[in-house]
């Protein structure tokens, strides 16, 4: 069936560099899409949304950008700290809400001080 | 905060046994959702409900499995004749809005 993935499984970042994590996405009737944080031990944290009548979206320090042409979702962290370190799932669904989440496997970033 | 508390946070049991988690919304939200999440792989949806209605099962809800939310509050998820195939993180979702969802802590569940 159709399914979020993720390009790359592992990424190790310096401390203050930027991270970009990213997800393909095939499901062309997702129209919503919801980036989240895991911590060891814990259920994932929402970071940051983005509807697909946008192609780029930004909380603090983070950015969301999206290309539909090519179904495809990025992370960007900006200034990245320890405190990032985690697993980051892509989720896609509709708008409704009426599509349950569909998650991709997971990033696992780790942040060298 | 995400505002939801999920008890038991682990559960360890023999395979064969019987095992109920509860999920507790702070506040009432229409929707709740749960999820199953082995290691290494992103949650997987087993179910949700609109208040009391169970809207949606997923083809992994075995008839092992049952989920109620009686009153539009709290949910449980019963897992009966439990199988080592059943150990997961165990995650409640509730929607604060259609389509965003905040999750609980999860309960792990291991079965031996």
């Amino acid at each position: 069936g159709e399914s979020v993935g993720l390009h790359l499984p592992t990424l190790s970042v310096q401390e203050g560099d930027n991270s970009i994590i990213n997800c393909a996405y095939s499901n062309s009737a997702s129209d919503y899409f919801i980036w989240y944080k895991q911590e060891s031990g814990k259920g994932p944290q929402f970071i940051i949304d983005i509807r697909s009548n946008m192609d780029k979206r930004q909380g603090q320090r983070v950015t969301v950008l999206l290309n539909k042409t090519v179904k495809h979702l990025s992370l960007q962290i900006a200034a990245t700290q320890p405190g990032d370190s985690a697993v980051y799932f892509c989720a896609e669904t509709d708008y409704s809400g009426n599509t349950p989440l569909v998650f991709g496997k997971g990033t696992r970033l780790s942040v060298i001080a | 905060d995400t505002g939801v508390s999920q008890n038991p946070r682990h559960k360890i049991t023999k395979r064969g046994q019987n095992v109920t988690f509860r999920c507790d919304p702070i506040s009432e939200h229409n929707r709740l959702y749960w999820y199953r999440q082995t290691l290494g792989q992103g949650p997987e949806f087993l179910t949700y409900f609109q208040n009391e209605a169970q809207l949606e099962k997923s083809r992994l809800l075995s008839d092992r499995f049952s989920a109620e939310r009686p009153k539009g509050s709290f949910s449980t998820l019963e897992i009966q004749r439990t199988e080592q195939g059943d150990s997961a993180m165990y995650l409640c979702a509730i929607s604060l809005r259609a389509y965003e969802q905040y999750f609980g802590p999860g309960t792990r569940l291991t079965v031996t």
